[in-house]
């Protein structure tokens, strides 16, 4: 079993919908929860870090740690064909030497 | 603010021959990252070095060799190129061994034939 699991997708929605992107892990020692964006043909890029459980907003995208339940969440509010991206869930322990990430999912927003 | 740079971003090599990833950041992060990228596959880890001076292996690091020049340099190389290695490489970075998240480079885009 892989220590975070996201679904492939992938996810096609039409333009303003809510998007919810999750992940599940297994260690509960991760307390550190992050989301990178990643556009076709360009690097991952770092859009929510979160210490621990709870929300954190940045203007349509909300991210959201229940570590009870081990489940992470990105949700993206009235969705544009700009945020088509692959979207990859990532965790860290505090003490590890490198990330673990989700395998991403990919998402299209149409027009 | 240039971040992770990493060249060159396009290769194509023929089996057994070889070749250098150059990577260089300009944060003073502390630790980098090579991470391969395949469809279905997601990133794995292929080396890292979590501080100047040291290197681990990751998840898949068969087939190639890495160098911590310095503080701002990781590079990768293949002694002797596969079809299997064809993928798209990232180099990242981090302060904090990936607690504070990654900076990745923008990829090579290597082909194998």
């Amino acid at each position: 079993q892989k220590e975070v699991e996201q679904d492939p997708g992938p996810l096609s929605v039409p333009e303003g919908a809510i998007v919810s992107l999750n992940c599940t892990y297994s260690n509960s020692a991760f307390q550190y929860f992050m989301w990178y964006r990643q556009y076709s043909r360009k690097g991952p890029e770092l859009l929510m870090y979160t210490y621990s459980s709870g929300n954190k907003e940045d203007g349509r995208f909300t991210a959201q740690v229940d570590k009870s339940s081990k489940y992470i969440s990105l949700f993206i509010r009235d969705s544009q064909p700009s945020d088509s991206a692959t979207y990859l869930c990532a965790v860290h322990s505090g003490s590890a030497r490198q990330l673990t990430f989700g395998s991403g999912t990919q998402l299209t927003v149409l027009p | 603010n240039a971040g992770v740079t990493q060249t060159p971003k396009f290769q194509v090599l023929k089996t057994g021959q070889s070749m250098t990833l150059q990577c260089a950041q300009d944060m003073n992060h502390n630790s980098m990252y090579w991470y391969r990228q395949d469809p279905g596959m997601g990133l794995r880890l292929i080396y890292y070095s979590a501080s100047e001076g040291t290197t681990d292996k990751g998840e898949v690091p068969n087939g190639y060799n890495v160098s911590r020049l310095n503080k701002r340099e990781f590079s990768l190389r293949l002694e002797s190129a596969a079809p299997s290695q064809t993928s798209v490489y990232f180099c990242a970075s981090s302060a904090l061994m990936g607690g504070d998240g990654y900076t990745f480079g923008s990829g090579t885009r290597l082909t194998v034939v």
